[in-house]
């Protein structure tokens, strides 16, 4: 089945940084890549998603690239702000959906 | 509803009890999706329904766990002879279909003694 690794596992950075997350994948027929972000005690929220016959995408500071060559994909915040403080998931699906550890990404004021 | 809804939102149990989780997809939903989360981790995949039938239950951790979707919108997740180890969140989420936005319901926390 996928298998979806996910780096850092912790990220900190000063308020107006960028941030970048890094997601591996192991199944090359996943054709849906989306990120999720979660607040303590949060239902998971879709942030920005991306599919397998595009190789970026852009939502205002928000940012998601692939390489299905490498089975990897990125999330880019930049202009950070203290409120994009949470915790960050990538994922890939065919069917059903396989989630990457999580990235704890914290913004300093 | 606007969102997808998770009954009970907390359930303390006993070791060797059994338990009922639900889920409300959002209505129109056809994919439905359970997942366990643990403290610090990601969502773990169990789950998924394609209207009334279970189109992947790879993630099931073995025979004590079973979910059901009879009519294509509630969904049911039962777990027998409940162990501490199944303590955690369980989450559902719906979607339009496999490669679609999934929405998350609040989870239920499974606490089990």
């Amino acid at each position: 089945g996928e298998n979806v690794e996910q780096h850092p596992s912790t990220l900190s950075v000063q308020e107006g940084d960028s941030a970048v997350i890094k997601c591996t994948y192991s199944d090359s027929a996943s054709n849906y890549f989306p990120w999720y972000k979660q607040e303590l005690g949060k239902r998971p929220q879709l942030i920005i998603d991306i599919r397998s016959n595009v190789g970026e995408k852009k939502d205002q500071r928000i940012a998601v690239t692939l390489n299905k060559t490498a089975k990897h994909f990125s999330l880019h915040i930049t202009e950070t702000q203290p409120e994009d403080s949470a915790v960050y998931f990538c994922a890939a699906s065919l069917s059903d959906m396989r989630f990457g550890a999580g990235t704890r990404l914290t913004v300093k004021p | 509803g606007a969102g997808v809804s998770q009954t009970p939102s907390n359930k303390v149990t006993e070791k060797g009890k059994y338990v009922e989780l639900r889920c409300d997809p959002i209505s129109g939903h056809t994919a439905l999706y359970w997942y366990r989360q643990s403290l610090g981790q990601g969502p773990e995949f169990l789950i998924y329904f394609q209207g009334t039938g279970a189109a992947d239950d790879s993630g099931l951790p073995n025979d004590r766990f079973f979910a059901v979707r009879p009519e294509g919108s509630v969904s049911t997740l039962k777990i027998q002879r409940t162990e501490r180890g199944d303590s955690a969140v369980y989450l559902c989420a719906s979607s339009y279909g496999d490669t679609f936005e999934q929405f998350f319901g609040p989870g239920t926390r499974l606490t089990v003694l």
